[in-house]
């Protein structure tokens, strides 16, 4: 049973609009949730997280929303630029330093 | 953050056979993960890794199909014994640096059995 869902495997979104990557959980003893992105034959790089005390965090053109009713997060990304094609992969962590990973969304920038 | 290595970056074997894949962080770490990626799938988490004991392994994964070394602080091996064509994957480690819940990984090493 997946705990962390990314219910779209891929999104095309044009240069200069905002992508959009959504994300839901099932566990609600999740108390920390990431996002990573991912190139072609690099491992997962690190992008933005935010605590279940938060509902929203931001880095620069990186947005993450949570709503914690709804077992729900996003990813914002405005405005979106070329280099942001890759996968994104949403995780949640329950203080066990174990990290529950999505099965990732494609992302496509187009010109 | 941590620079992480993986050897080798990708390789293809004959099923029956056996790989050993290294981790060698820049820095000294207490925690270390492998993980697998199978095609379309998520990262699975196979084992923790601690140095100065046994690592612990999840659900669905076992010692004797993936041993784990921890000689130390900065590396860590794992092998892939007696690999079939469903051990087709890519298999990164992580580390944490103890600050936070982020994780940072290696490149992955990618296996094909054959």
């Amino acid at each position: 049973d997946q705990q962390v869902k990314q219910n779209s495997p891929s999104l095309s979104v044009q240069e200069g609009r905002i992508s959009i990557l959504n994300c839901d959980y099932t566990n609600s003893m999740f108390d920390y949730f990431l996002w990573y992105k991912k190139y072609p034959a690099e491992g997962p790089t690190f992008l933005i997280s935010i605590s279940s005390i938060k509902d929203k965090n931001e880095d620069g053109r990186f947005t993450v929303f949570l709503n914690k009713s709804a077992k729900h997060l996003s990813l914002h990304i405005v405005p979106s630029q070329p280099g942001d094609s890759a996968v994104y992969f949403c995780a949640a962590s329950d203080r066990d330093d174990k990290i529950i990973f999505g099965k990732g969304t494609r992302l496509h920038i187009l010109p | 953050s941590a620079v992480i290595s993986q050897k080798p970056s990708r390789d293809i074997c004959q099923r029956g056979t056996s790989l050993t894949i290294q981790c060698q962080v820049d820095s000294q770490v207490t925690m270390m993960f492998w993980y697998r990626q199978q095609p379309g799938q998520s990262l699975t988490l196979i084992a923790t890794a601690n140095q100065g004991s046994e690592a612990t392994y999840e659900s669905g994964f076992v010692i004797d199909k993936f041993p784990i070394s921890r000689p130390n602080l900065t590396f860590s091996t794992l092998t892939v014994s007696n690999m079939s064509p469903e051990d087709s994957s890519i298999y990164l480690c992580s580390v944490d640096l103890g600050q936070s819940y982020e994780q940072y990984f290696g490149p992955g090493t990618r296996l094909t059995v054959t």
